[in-house]
This record gives C-alpha cells, sequence and structure tokens, in this order.
C-alpha cells in the first residue's frame, strides 16, 4: 500500500521551460511534505519542504505546492536548467521532528539544451 | 560541516553469505535511520534510532537482518544470511531529532550498493 505516490516516472523538459512534478498521497495525518534531488551513485539531497498549515513554499527556482483537500502537491522550477536533470523523490512525515520519511517511487527529470 | 559517511561504497556478495554496512551521522545528530532503495523505488525505511535506543524497527526482516548503534554515534547494519532479493542501495540519513516547526529534513550518505549473486 503505497501512501505517497508519483505517477510519473519520467518528465522531459526543454531549458528554460517550467518543470511541474507531481505527488498525491493517501494518508491525511501526514503535517510535513519534502521535495529530494537525487543524482547518480549520490545519496537524496533535500530540496525544499512544506508544512502543511502553508499552500506554497518557494526557494529561488524552485516553488512547492500543497493542496491538502486533494491530497496533492507538486514541485514547480522555473526556468528548467540542464544541471537539474535527476531523479526527484516526494517524501512526507506525520509531524516534525524526527518521525520517518515516506518516500514516493521517483521522477526522472530530464532537461533537456 | 562533514556529511553522512558510509562504507563500503560497493559490496558483492554470494548469496547466503552475510554483510554489513557502517554509517558515522553528522556530529550532533542524534535520530539515525537506514533506508533501504530497491532499484527503480523510493527509499523504504528499515530502522529508526533515537541516539542508541531503537524508535521504529517494524519494517527490518529480523530473522536476517540486524542493526545497532552502539554510544548513539556510528551504527552498523547487518544482514545474514542474504538473499538475492536484498539487493539494493543501503542508505544511511541522519537529523538532529529535535521537535521544531518547520522542516523536517534528513540527510543522507552516498550509499551502499549491495548486489547478492
Amino acid at each position: 500500500d503505497q501512501q505517497v505516490k508519483q505517477n510519473s516516472p519520467s518528465l522531459s523538459v526543454q531549458e528554460g521551460r517550467i518543470s511541474i512534478l507531481n505527488c498525491d498521497y493517501t494518508n491525511s495525518m501526514f503535517d510535513y511534505f519534502l521535495w529530494y534531488k537525487k543524482y547518480p551513485a549520490e545519496g537524496p539531497t533535500f530540496l525544499i519542504s512544506i508544512s502543511s498549515i502553508k499552500d506554497k513554499n518557494e526557494d529561488g527556482r524552485f516553488t512547492v505546492f500543497l493542496n491538502k483537500s486533494a491530497k496533492h502537491l507538486s514541485l514547480h522550477i522555473v526556468p528548467s536548467q540542464p544541471g537539474d536533470s535527476a531523479v526527484y523523490f516526494c517524501a512526507a512525515s506525520l509531524y516534525s521532528g524526527n518521525t520517518p520519511l515516506v518516500f514516493g517511487k521517483g521522477t526522472r527529470l530530464s532537461v533537456i539544451a | 560541516e562533514a556529511g553522512v559517511a558510509q562504507s563500503p561504497r560497493y559490496k558483492i556478495i554470494e548469496k547466503r553469505q552475510s554483510v554489513a554496512f557502517w554509517c558515522n551521522p553528522i556530529s550532533g545528530h542524534a535520530t539515525l535511520y537506514w533506508y533501504q532503495q530497491i532499484l527503480g523505488q523510493g527509499p523504504k525505511l528499515l530502522i529508526q534510532f533515537q541516539n542508541n535506543g531503537v524508535v521504529d524497527d517494524s519494517q527490518l526482516p529480523k530473522d536476517r537482518f540486524s542493526a545497532e548503534r552502539l554510544k548513539g554515534v556510528d551504527s552498523t547494519l547487518k544482514i545474514q544470511p542474504a538473499k538475492l532479493e536484498d539487493s539494493a542501495v543501503y542508505l544511511c540519513a541522519s537529523s538532529l531529532g529535535e521537535d521544531r516547526a518547520g522542516v523536517t529534513e534528513a540527510f543522507f550518505g552516498q550509499g551502499t550498493r549491495l548486489t547478492v549473486v
């Protein structure tokens, strides 16, 4: 039973355009949502997060949107750059602190120059 | 600041053999996690430590997997005996472990890629 779902295994985007990565979750108790980026042969690195009390969080080119009623979040990257090509994981946790993260399967983003 | 260190980076063993992985978390991080990432999947939690105590090991296959975190710092994860389906990347992560508003990010090591043949 997958609690965090990323239904698009891959996405290709032209350099300079917007990349939109989607994530759905089933557990309404999740309070924090995070996006991790993973390059080959490296561990996941934290990218951006959002608390359930917000609906948007921005950090430079990266914006995460949260729609609690739909149990859906998305990561927007504008403008997309070739260096953004990586696997992006959506993750969720029950509340702040040290509860473990539940990950989706990931979406491979390819930014084409 | 040094990141999470893991060794070895790669390991190839035959089924039914044993293997051990080592993790050194970020200094001061009380919480340590071991995740298993099978090819094409997201990381799946195996065990979580808070200092040297186990918080969650509900998804650890205890008949073959064991983990310890002596003195609340370094940790080892062992598999004995290994099965073909244990082939995966084993990721160690650490976090501050304090309850604070905002981000609950964990910092990951590079992982150990295990191949069981």
